[in-house]
């Protein structure tokens, strides 16, 4: 199986200010990541995802960097916004096999 | 856009009550999943479904059954709900195994008394 964690539980950040959102995983044969956004009150959302034959992919106003050596990947927030705090979970995983998610890092946005 | 429905969002039911938890998804998805969602734990996997009448326990089925006749709904069952069952339950589908991204339903807070 897969153990996921996330380096902190909650984050607290200025509005406008970088955030950065770290997750460690345990498999190395784990090939693909996903990071999900959990709004208050909704399911998870996909927001960004990479393949472990990269190191880093951005998207608007996110990166995600991946780091297989050390199966470390950290989710980056460029300017962030209120509405985006929220929950971050990382996913893990491989094609067909993506059922493990950490336990989150609360976000929350000080205007 | 892919839509995945859950039939309540509040949910509250003695214990040892029989629980029905219904999700439906419109995209005419293949699998579908059922986790539970608990402060410091994350999200669980239940049970998942990859074809109709077909089931596969996930990391915590134990206390739960599914049923699927259909392939846009997929049930949870808790035969005699516990309080330790109280919980956020969380339905997701995805089109096939060779596609990752699950589409979440908004979810059931479920509080069993």
């Amino acid at each position: 199986g897969e153990s996921v964690g996330l380096h902190l539980p909650t984050l607290s950040v200025q509005e406008g200010d970088n955030s950065i959102i770290n997750c460690a995983y345990s498999n190395s044969a784990s090939d693909y990541f996903i990071w999900y956004k959990q709004e208050s009150g909704k399911g998870p959302q996909f927001i960004i995802d990479i393949r472990s034959n990269m190191d880093k992919r951005q998207g608007q106003r996110v990166t995600v960097l991946l780091n297989k050596t050390v199966k470390h990947l950290s989710l980056q927030i460029a300017a962030t916004q209120p509405g985006d705090s929220a929950v971050y979970f990382c996913a893990p995983g491989n094609t067909g096999n993506q059922f493990y998610f950490g336990t989150g890092t609360s976000l929350t946005v000080i205007p | 856009d892919v839509k995945v429905t859950q039939s309540s969002r509040y949910l509250v039911k003695r214990t040892g009550e029989k629980v029905f938890l219904e999700c439906v998804q419109d995209m005419d998805h293949e699998n579908m999943f059922w986790y539970r969602q608990d402060p410091g734990l994350g999200l669980r996997l239940i049970y998942f479904s990859y074809d109709v009448k077909m089931k596969e326990k996930g990391d915590i089925p134990e206390g739960y059954s599914v049923s699927r006749e259909k392939k846009e709904r997929f049930s949870l069952i808790l035969e005699s709900a516990s309080t330790n069952q109280t919980s956020m339950y969380l339905c997701a589908s995805i089109p096939g195994l060779s596609y990752n991204e699950q589409f979440f339903g908004p979810g059931t807070r479920l509080t069993v008394l």
